[in-house]
């Protein structure tokens, strides 16, 4: 049972280029989350899916898009990278009823 | 929207010794309180929580207060550990919220030994 698996673990990019985060779960959980952790800050809600097929807008979507696959995974798409988005991106799900949210490992990212 | 506010952002105890962190909400709505350990290189992963309908929660050696009509809550632990250094993130929602919890900054915990 790996829990939520994100890859990759580490990428630089360069200003204006494109990506996609992944993300996936094996827990049969419904909802899925990305966050974004700046230093000195706590995590941040980029975009969330409440369960497969719906996708909403967090605190701080500027910039990005998602895409809910399936149940299972979750991706996080940058489409033109910019400095400012550099930062440690997590993923997170949760089962309905349940109220622990699970995280990956994260994926630092560096725009340069 | 909510928000959080968690201090100190750092703190360092003598092995032993107890540390509390404290963190204040701003919505009256949020009924849920989960605390979260981030060691490094990790993911955080939920150390306790605690509803409003209950003061207090207690695992071994960590608890959790709730003062709802304050808007606080704090965590507590004693005879700390140096594995217990990391950092620590209070969070707030709406147990409605599908999960949407909104963060505090963080406290990085150092334990001496």
């Amino acid at each position: 049972n790996a829990g939520v698996t994100q890859t990759p673990k580490f990428q630089v990019l360069k200003t204006g280029q494109s990506m996609t985060l992944q993300c996936a779960q094996d827990m049969n959980h419904n909802s899925m989350y990305w966050y974004r952790q700046d230093p000195g800050m706590g995590l941040r809600l980029i975009y969330y899916s409440a369960s497969e097929g719906t996708t909403d807008k967090g605190e701080v979507p500027n910039g990005y898009n998602v895409s809910r696959l399936n149940k299972r995974e979750f991706s996080l798409r940058l489409e033109s990278a910019a400095p400012s988005q550099t930062s440690v991106y997590f993923c997170a799900s949760t089962l309905v009823g349940n109220t622990e949210a699970f995280f990956g490992q994260g994926t630092r990212l560096t725009v340069v | 929207g909510e928000n959080v506010e968690q201090h100190p952002s750092t703190l360092s105890v003598q092995e032993g010794d107890s540390a509390v962190i404290k963190c204040t909400y701003s919505d009256s709505a949020s009924n849920y309180f989960p605390w979260y350990k981030q060691e490094l290189g990790k993911g955080p992963q939920l150390i306790i929580d605690i509803r409003s309908n209950v003061g207090e929660k207690k695992d071994q050696r960590i608890a959790v207060t709730l003062n709802k009509t304050a808007k606080h809550f704090s965590l507590h632990i004693t005879e700390t550990q140096p594995e217990d250094s990391a950092v620590y993130f209070c969070a707030a929602r709406k147990l409605t919220n599908a999960g949407k919890s909104t963060f505090g900054d963080g406290t990085t915990l150092t334990v001496k030994p």
